[in-house]
C-alpha cells in the first residue's frame, strides 16, 4: 500500500533553515506529482508547494515563494522541501502527499512537526 | 482567509444527513476538480471524494460529493459518531501560475 514517511522536522530559530524529506513506498514514485501541505497550530490545511512527475514544473504558495524549494530524487523515491529564512509563522505540521493526476493531494503522510522559535 | 469558503462548523445527531458547502470561483472550483478530505487530529488527512464526486475504495457510500458551477458540497448520510472530524475541500486554482487552494475547514460535531 502507499506509504509516505516524512522526516527532518524539529526546532529551528527564526531565520534558520531546515530540510524535510518524504520517503515514498508502495507505488512507482516517478509517474506522480507530489505536494507539501502544512497545518499551522489551531488553523486549517494550507498548501505549500507541488512538483510535477518529472521535476520540470514547481509551484509555490505566495507565503513561501523565494524561501522554500521543492525537489525530488526518483532514484531514492524521495521528496524534499528545503526551507530557509524561516519565521514563526512557518511553525506547522508539514505533510507530504501524492497527487492522483489532477493536481490535488490524494495520499498523505503522517506529517513532520516544524517549530520555529528562539 | 481561505480562497474556498466553508462554514466553520456543522452538527447533527446520529442517523441524520449533514451537508457541508464549499464556495469558490471560476478559476478553481469552476474549472477544476474538487476534492474533499477528512482530518482527525494527529492523523494523516484522508481523501473522501476526488474528481468532484468519486469515492476511493474503502470510503463508505454514506459520503457523497457534488459540484455545480463554482460551488461544491459534501453530504454525509446516516451520521455516525466516528464521523466527528474536520472536513476540507480543495481544488487547483489556475491563477498565479497555478496552485492548490483549500477551504478553511468545517468542524463536524455529532451530538
Amino acid at each position: 500500500q502507499v506509504q509516505l514517511v516524512e522526516s527532518g522536522g524539529g526546532v529551528v530559530q527564526p531565520g534558520g533553515s531546515l530540510r524535510l524529506s518524504c520517503a515514498a513506498s508502495g507505488f512507482p514514485f516517478s509517474p506522480y506529482a507530489m505536494h507539501w501541505v502544512r497545518q499551522t497550530p489551531g488553523k486549517g490545511l494550507q498548501w505549500v508547494s507541488a512538483i510535477s512527475h518529472d521535476g520540470a514544473n514547481k509551484y509555490y504558495a505566495d507565503s513561501v515563494k523565494g524561501r522554500f524549494s521543492i525537489s525530488r530524487d526518483d532514484s531514492k523515491s524521495t521528496l524534499y522541501l528545503q526551507m530557509s529564512s524561516l519565521t514563526i509563522d512557518d511553525t506547522a505540521v508539514y505533510y507530504c502527499a501524492r497527487d492522483n493526476g489532477h493536481w490535488s493531494p490524494y495520499y498523505w503522510g503522517q506529517g513532520s512537526l516544524v517549530i520555529v522559535s528562539s | 482567509q481561505s480562497v474556498l469558503t466553508q462554514p466553520p462548523s456543522a452538527s447533527g445527531t446520529p442517523g441524520q444527513r449533514v451537508t457541508i458547502s464549499c464556495s469558490g470561483s471560476s478559476s478553481n472550483i469552476g474549472s477544476n476538480y474538487v476534492y474533499w478530505y477528512q482530518h482527525l487530529p494527529g492523523t494523516a488527512p484522508k481523501v473522501l471524494i476526488f474528481r468532484n464526486n468519486q469515492r476511493p475504495s474503502g470510503v463508505p457510500d454514506r459520503f457523497s460529493g457534488s459540484k455545480s458551477g463554482t460551488s461544491a458540497s459534501l453530504a454525509i448520510t446516516g451520521l455516525r459518531s466516528e464521523d466527528e472530524a474536520d472536513y476540507y475541500c480543495a481544488a487547483w486554482d489556475d491563477t498565479l501560475s497555478g496552485h492548490v487552494v483549500f477551504g478553511g475547514g468545517t468542524k463536524l460535531t455529532v451530538l
